[in-house]
């Protein structure tokens, strides 16, 4: 459960403002994952860090800027979102193998845009 | 290409009976596939994992799944439910294709409800 950690569980914000996501990874892995999980819908793919570097962005919009200072931290900093991206953001890691690699999850932020 | 589809997206059982939570995959490669749990308010928790070893995985709490490739199914039971069993559950499937990752793709989740 402590594998993975994420802060703020909670945020409420208003649409002019910033704020960043954090997550820290204490499992040794080399890549770090933002995930958007909103109702009704499967969980989304947004960004992927292999060993710092982004590999995958998944069209998400700017709004969103991820950074990944180490192998070990992952922010998501949010400006101006709508509340269509109120849903809970879930940060996950893996340790790269060549094959595919399990994924641990954190407790998520639940973020209300308001 | 990859995809999973979880046949139901809501499954009521009483504690003590049988748990089949069912999940078709397709994939272009030879998956790996899992099963997570989502407790209110938390994380994904990993219950099993096959990656083309043994078709008969065993997880946490009692839970095991079968890979049937003839079937591209990898349904989830448990013999006996109990009440903490109650979560959402997701079945992933992923395919290395050739990347140094494997690209997690989500079903839509089962709601499990355990009546006392």
């Amino acid at each position: 459960e402590t594998g993975v950690t994420q802060t703020p569980r909670h945020l409420v914000m208003g649409m002019t403002n910033k704020k960043s996501l954090k997550c820290e990874q204490h499992l040794g892995h080399n890549a770090m994952y933002w995930y958007k999980q909103s109702a009704k819908k499967p969980l989304e793919l947004m960004f992927v860090y292999n060993f710092k570097e982004q590999t995958e962005n998944n069209s998400v919009p700017s709004r969103f800027s991820p950074e990944c200072p180490n192998s070990s931290h992952l922010f998501l900093h949010l400006h101006t979102l709508q509340p269509e991206d109120s849903a809970l953001y879930l940060c996950a890691s893996s340790h790269l193998s060549g094959i595919t690699d399990t994924q641990y999850f954190g407790p998520g932020t639940r973020l209300t845009v308001l | 290409a990859q995809s999973v589809t979880q046949l139901d997206s809501h499954v009521s059982v009483s504690e003590g009976t049988p748990v089949l939570l069912r999940c078709n995959y397709s994939s272009s490669y030879s998956p790996s596939l899992f099963w997570y749990v989502q407790h209110p308010n938390k994380g994904l928790q990993l219950l099993l994992k096959y990656t083309s070893a043994a078709t008969l995985v065993k997880g946490i709490n009692g839970f095991e799944a079968e890979f049937k490739k003839s079937e591209t199914s990898f349904h989830l039971t448990k013999p006996s439910a109990h009440m903490s069993d109650a979560a959402e559950y997701f079945c992933v499937v992923s395919d290395a294709g050739g990347t140094s990752y494997g690209k997690l793709t989500f079903g839509q989740g089962t709601i499990l409800t355990v009546h006392p």
